[in-house]
């Protein structure tokens, strides 16, 4: 079975700080692709990053980056330079398969200025 | 428009109605999703649609019907809904579904219906 946990409800960061939320996940296939998405208060998902199990190099997408570590199966979204907008739910999500996503709970990151 | 959109934005039902979700995408992408987010849950898949077949249903009850007449639209047709049902439900769309292996083909989002069963 695919699991991803995310195990940081809520998180605060002050503005221009660089913050790290937290994702680890399961699963038995040696394939498999994981994303991160930011959920404003207005419910759109919007996909930030895509690491690959295959993947050499970690992930970067302007001030996001991934710290992909496979043997630990953790895949952690770092946010450098936060900014008031970033304030938002962030979901990690596990792809194995076919393209269906198992998404964690989420964290709730607050940037205070 | 571009990307995916979803009307109404906020539906609100009695328990003996009949009413439908829209989604739509504007991307050429072939594969369609709906997803149910209720409060302090991970999103749950629903359905997904790959060039106009439903290849999944994750055990959704039957009072959930889905639609997707051609490879741009998805309906989600609801009745005699239970106040548990009171949800976001979230469509999204993506290039292809199948074995992806560890390739791309995000998933777009729309904004999602605030759906509320009184």
């Amino acid at each position: 079975a695919q699991k991803i946990t995310q195990t940081q409800p809520g998180m605060f960061v002050q503005e221009k700080e660089a913050v790290t939320l937290d994702c680890t996940y399961d699963t038995s296939d040696p394939s498999y692709g994981l994303f991160w998405y930011k959920q404003p208060s207005s419910g759109e998902m919007i996909f930030l990053i895509y690491q690959g199990s295959y993947d050499q190099q970690n992930a970067t997408e302007g001030r996001y980056s991934l710290n992909f570590q496979k043997a630990r199966k953790s895949a952690n979204l770092v946010i450098s330079a936060s900014q008031l907008g970033d304030s938002a739910m962030y979901f990690c999500a596990l792809r194995t398969g076919a393209n269906n996503l198992f998404f964690g709970t989420g964290t709730r990151l607050t940037v205070i200025p | 428009e571009t990307g995916v959109t979803q009307t109404p934005r906020h539906l609100v039902m009695g328990m003996t109605n009949k009413k439908s979700l829209k989604c739509e995408q504007h991307l050429g992408h072939n594969a369609m999703y709906w997803y149910k987010q209720s409060a302090k849950k991970p999103l749950e898949l629903m359905f997904v649609y790959s060039l106009e077949e439903r290849v999944e249903n994750n055990s959704v009850p039957s009072r959930f019907s889905p639609e997707c007449p051609n490879s741009s639209h998805l309906f989600l047709h609801l009745h005699t809904l239970q106040p548990e049902d009171s949800a976001l439900y979230l469509c999204a769309s993506s290039q292809d579904w199948g074995l992806m292996g560890s390739s791309y083909n995000e998933q777009f989002f729309g904004p999602g219906t605030r759906l509320t069963v009184l």
